[in-house]
């Protein structure tokens, strides 16, 4: 079946614009997970959804990312007043439920490159 | 906060050499995970592990949840060119939902 998409797969954007991120997790999974990579590093958590839970936010770096997940599916990640350290690949990663044993599968990302 | 230490760094290697790598941490994990990434590619599962001393493979590869629950290693045998990417290991608390990931390890084969 299809796996995480996310859109779009490159953005670039000038100092101070806001972006939006988008992702829609695999058909039937319930949690989704937003992290972020930067260049030649790990994936640090940002957000983390599960159901009609309060979403996880304890990952986000300022009050300028904020994440919404509506209908339990797709999900947006936004970014306001961009900053150049906000340039990484976004991953969005889902599984069918929360918790092991329930592996996270990723997304293709989301480069983002501010200018 | 959590971090996993992940060796080598980098690796290189020639074609059909066995691989070996490993993640340790200072916390104890429930769940290790392995995954790789192929350039501009999300991460791909490759195995999971979630009981102490588990010994897993997925073809290949084999990899071991350590006794301690502080560490995993990672082998991958007669390597070969597609095994070139970056193999990363994440671990992921009792209770929690995140996963904390190591910086990874670039594999490189040298034909």
């Amino acid at each position: 079946g299809a796996g995480v998409s996310q859109s779009p797969s490159n953005k670039v954007t000038e100092k101070g614009k806001d972006v939006e991120l988008r992702c829609d997790p695999i058909s039937g999974h319930t949690a989704l997970y937003w992290y972020r990579q930067s260049l030649g590093q790990g994936l640090e958590f940002l957000i983390y959804f599960q159901g009609n839970s309060a979403p996880d936010k304890s990952g986000l770096p300022s009050d300028r990312f904020s994440a919404e997940r509506t209908g339990g599916s797709v999900s947006t990640l936004t970014i306001q007043r961009t900053q150049q350290e906000d340039s990484a690949v976004y991953l969005c990663a889902s599984s069918l439920e929360a918790g092991a044993p329930y592996e996270q599968y990723f997304g293709p990302g989301t480069r983002l490159t501010v200018t | 906060g959590q971090q996993l230490n992940q060796s080598p760094q980098s690796m290189f290697i020639q074609e059909g050499e066995d691989v070996s790598m490993n993640c340790t941490s200072s916390s104890i994990f429930n769940t290790w995970l392995w995954y790789k990434q192929d350039p501009g590619e999300g991460p791909v599962l490759l195995i999971a592990l979630y009981k102490a001393g588990e010994l897993t493979s997925n073809g290949r590869l084999t990899a071991q949840f350590g006794i301690t629950r502080k560490d995993s290693f990672l082998n991958i045998s007669a390597s070969i060119p597609s095994d070139v990417g970056i193999y990363f290991c994440a671990g992921q608390t009792q209770g929690a939902q995140k996963l904390v990931f190591g910086q990874g390890t670039r594999l490189t084969i040298n034909p």
